[in-house]
């Protein structure tokens, strides 16, 4: 069957280091997202790729990036990891775009101490 | 730019009852509009969605929405709740590739 899987799945790191979060996905789609869970706002796009050397931001990009060099992954980076992005991280991927139906990947929980 | 309300932000009802979750949204134009579950320690999956075709939207587990615009409002009903319904559900609405999520309604179930 296929997936979206994420790793790590929890990852505790320190303020200024840089952390990389890895999503795959077996669904072999075009677009693929990334947001962040917070509680009281909901998920908000970080970035978002429709297809290899693709890249967009979103609505919460600063201190973010994502490169994607082949249709299954898109890795989320954090060049210097603050305190603010403690949060519960999700990938998605669609086959035809946002508005398509998004498949999710089971989340990464990250904390910046 | 895009805004959801979700009224409230934890609904508890019986099993077997009807279920309502409510959900306002601000938009210039004519947007799409989304209610993804979320159950605990999983991703989201997709409920339903409008886009601009019938105003009555039936989705997956009995769910339906319906889309009115003179009230800016996008309600998910169900007819009978089931224990499995506990979940947090999530309206959306977008418009190009601006996606809004409102904070959540987390619905409890009892026996």
């Amino acid at each position: 069957d296929a997936e979206i899987t994420q790793s790590p799945r929890h990852k505790i790191t320190e303020t200024g280091r840089q952390v990389t979060l890895a999503c795959h996905q077996t669904w072999n789609h075009n677009n693929m997202f990334w947001y962040r869970q917070d509680l009281g706002h909901g998920l908000r796009l970080i970035h978002y790729s429709y297809g290899v050397q693709d890249t967009n931001k979103g609505e919460v990009s600063d201190g973010y990036s994502v490169s994607r060099s082949n249709t299954e992954d898109l890795p989320l980076t954090l060049e210097s990891a603050a305190s603010s992005q403690t949060s519960v991280y999700f990938c998605a991927s669609s086959d035809r775009g946002l508005a398509d139906t998004q498949y999710f990947g089971p989340g990464t929980r990250l904390t910046v101490l | 730019a895009q805004s959801v309300t979700q009224l409230d932000s934890h609904v508890s009802v019986s099993e077997g009852t009807p279920v309502l979750l409510r959900c306002n949204y601000s938009s210039s134009y004519s947007p799409s509009l989304f209610w993804y579950v979320q159950h605990p320690n999983k991703g989201l999956q997709l409920l339903l969605k409008y886009t601009s075709a019938a105003t009555l939207v039936k989705g997956i587990n009995g769910f339906e929405a319906e889309f009115k615009k003179s009230e800016t409002s996008f309600h998910l009903t169900k007819p009978s709740a089931h224990m499995s319904d506990a979940a947090e559900y999530f309206c959306v609405v977008m418009r190009g590739n601006d996606m809004r999520f409102g904070a959540g309604t987390r619905l409890t179930v009892k026996p």
